[in-house]
């Protein structure tokens, strides 16, 4: 069965530092991998998507992740972080079946 | 595009009493999901349609919680009596069907508060 680990529950970064949200993947194939973002209140926002094209993915807002199969990861990555970036993020696995199994999310906190 | 639009945004009920939760897909999405999020479980699918047929209802908690999709645009989710442990957000969320295409588009939630 597919499954993502969220390494993380919380992580704080000074405005300006970069940022590291660490995910990991169980798939029996090659998986197609998302990374949301939710704002407080506010829904799901996809930030970039992996289907099996270039292991590294940009997404919106200045994040991107890479796909890397010999570690079952895709850590998502930012070079420097800013205030808007405070939220939630959730890594999501599709299941193939068009259901998506999410993380239990980490709680991304930036400080001025 | 307006976006997957949900309504209520905000209800608070009493203990016992129905709560209709509805949801508008994003025009030309054949599939449409409806999550629960709470604290302790985080987000969980509860129900999907494709093509207004329910496909896999295996996440609805029990017999006081029914879907419906009479039509490509528009769903409701039910709950008949509702109970306070069923306070949380409901997101929808749409997907179109195109082959290699599973991104969901998700709805700005309901959040359902039951006294």
């Amino acid at each position: 069965a597919q499954s993502v680990t969220q390494l993380d529950s919380h992580v704080s970064v000074s405005e300006g530092t970069p940022v590291l949200l660490r995910c990991n993947y169980s798939s029996s194939y090659s998986p197609s991998l998302f990374w949301y973002v939710q704002h407080p209140n506010k829904g799901l926002q996809l930030l970039l998507k992996y289907t099996s094209a270039a292991t590294l993915v940009k997404g919106i807002n200045g994040f991107e992740a890479e796909f890397k199969k010999s570690e079952t990861s895709f850590h998502l990555t930012k070079p420097s972080a800013h205030m808007s970036d405070a939220a939630e993020y959730f890594c999501v696995v599709s299941t193939g079946f068009q259901k998506l199994v999410f993380g239990t999310g980490t709680r991304l906190l930036v400080s001025p | 595009d307006a976006g997957v639009i949900q309504s209520p945004r905000h209800e608070v009920t009493e203990m016992g009493q129905e709560v209709t939760l509805r949801c508008k897909p994003i025009s030309g999405h054949n599939s449409l999901f409806w999550y629960r999020q709470t604290m302790m479980r985080g987000l969980e699918l509860l129900i999907y349609f494709n093509n207004n047929v329910p496909i896999d209802d295996s996440g609805m908690p029990e017999d006081r919680f029914s879907a419906k999709m009479p039509n490509a645009s528009f769903s409701t989710l039910k709950i008949q009596p509702s109970e306070p442990r069923d306070s949380a957000v409901y997101f929808c969320a749409s997907m179109p069907g195109l082959v290699g295409n599973n991104e969901q588009f998700f709805g700005p939630g309901t959040r359902l508060t039951v006294l």
